[in-house]
This record gives structure tokens, C-alpha cells and sequence, in this order.
């Protein structure tokens, strides 16, 4: 089991610039999430997926937010344009069923918007 | 607003003794709570869960407990060891078991050896 995978590990950009973070949840995983963990305000769901179709994306804190699971192998979240603000750690999750199994969670993306 | 509050940032305990890290949530209708644990560079991990029908659930070195009325929860661990160390999160959620959870700002906790 290789566990969530997400890249790039690290992304540098300078503000206006489109950044396109992925996501390959677990095989056999229905469900995926992205949070963003900053240290004011902890982990916050952004968007989550089940059976790749988007269930709540109340959590995208604008319209520059966006986020797709064209299959159950790969999401994105692409901001556009980026902001300063908006660097942080950004984490992808899946898990076996939308309830009753833990979240496992990727390594993170941590991006910063210069 | 944050509806799952760590008023704690940092927490330091001696190895073989108590850690004990609390979280307090405004929410009413959250009926299902977690604790996660993050190392530096890695992603959360999950560690315990507790569901509204309860007030404590155990795991070896680690205890959940829950109060309800306060809308408070702790985790317990005990003995403390070097390797607990970590970042702990406390999440919640409106169902029981979903997965659409809402996390706290997290507590470092160091055990010293």
C-alpha cells in the first residue's frame, strides 16, 4: 500500500501565478479530501469527493479555488491566480467510505506564494 | 469561527508521566471525535475516536474521554514516551463516522526524556 500521494512536495510561486497541486488517493478509497492546515486556523476541509463526485465544497475559500477528480486514481486543486495568503500546507486525504473508516491522509503540499 | 478549539499550543511532560491534551468544540451537533497525531513532514494519522454514546474510550497508552454537557474532550496518554512527540489534532464531526471532519489548531506536544 503506497498511501496517498500527493505532489509537489514543496511549490514556490509568485503571486498571479496558476498552481495545480494533485492527488492520488489509495486503490480501493472512495472518498477524498483537501484541507489546508495554516497555523492560525489548524486543518480545513476545503472540498471532498465521494465516488468522484463532489459532495461539499463550502470549504473553497473563493472563487479562485478549484478542485476535480476526473477518476478515482487523480484529483487536482488549482488556485487561480494565487495569492500571498493563500500559502499553507495543503493535504489530501482519502479513505475507504465517506463514514465509518479513518482518513488517511498524504504527506502534503506545502506552497508558498511569494 | 473555529467550532473545535485547542487552547493549548504547546504542551511539555516528562517521559513516564501523564500528557494529558484537551479540546473544547461549540457545535451541538457534533456526535463523533478524533484524534489525530502528526509528525513533522507527514501527513495526520488517525489515533483514537470516540462516538457521542460514550464518555471514554481506551486504546493501550491511549484514553479518550468525553463530557458532553461542557463540550470538552481530552486525550490521555500514558505513560508518555519520547517517540509521542508530535503535533496532536482533535476533529469532530455531525455524523457519526463521517469523514467530513472539522479540526482544532493542534497542540505540540514534547516528552522529554
Amino acid at each position: 500500500d503506497a498511501g496517498v500521494i500527493q505532489s509537489p512536495r514543496h511549490e514556490v510561486t509568485e503571486m498571479g501565478q496558476e498552481v495545480t497541486l494533485r492527488c492520488k488517493p489509495i486503490s480501493g478509497h472512495n472518498s477524498l479530501f483537501w484541507y489546508r492546515q495554516t497555523m492560525m486556523r489548524g486543518l480545513e476541509l476545503l472540498i471532498y469527493f465521494n465516488n468522484n463526485v463532489p459532495i461539499d465544497d463550502s470549504g473553497m475559500p473563493e472563487d479562485r479555488f478549484s478542485a476535480k477528480m476526473p477518476n478515482a486514481s487523480f484529483s487536482t486543486l488549482k488556485i487561480q491566480p494565487s495569492e500571498p495568503r493563500d500559502s499553507a500546507v495543503y493535504f489530501c486525504a482519502s479513505s475507504l467510505a465517506l463514514y465509518g473508516s479513518p482518513l488517511h491522509f498524504g504527506n502534503g503540499t506545502r506552497l508558498t506564494v511569494t | 469561527d473555529q467550532q473545535v478549539k485547542q487552547n493549548s499550543p504547546s504542551l511539555s511532560v516528562q517521559e513516564g508521566r501523564i500528557s494529558i491534551l484537551n479540546c473544547d468544540y461549540t457545535n451541538s451537533m457534533f456526535d463523533y471525535f478524533l484524534w489525530y497525531k502528526k509528525y513533522p513532514a507527514e501527513g495526520p494519522t488517525f489515533l483514537i475516536s470516540i462516538s457521542s454514546i460514550k464518555d471514554k474510550n481506551e486504546d493501550g497508552r491511549f484514553t479518550v474521554f468525553l463530557n458532553k454537557s461542557a463540550k470538552h474532550l481530552s486525550l490521555h496518554i500514558v505513560p508518555s514516551q519520547p517517540g509521542d512527540s508530535a503535533v496532536y489534532f482533535c476533529a469532530a464531526s455531525a455524523l457519526t463516522g463521517a469523514n467530513n471532519l472539522f479540526f482544532g489548531t493542534g497542540t505540540r506536544l514534547t516528552v522529554i526524556p
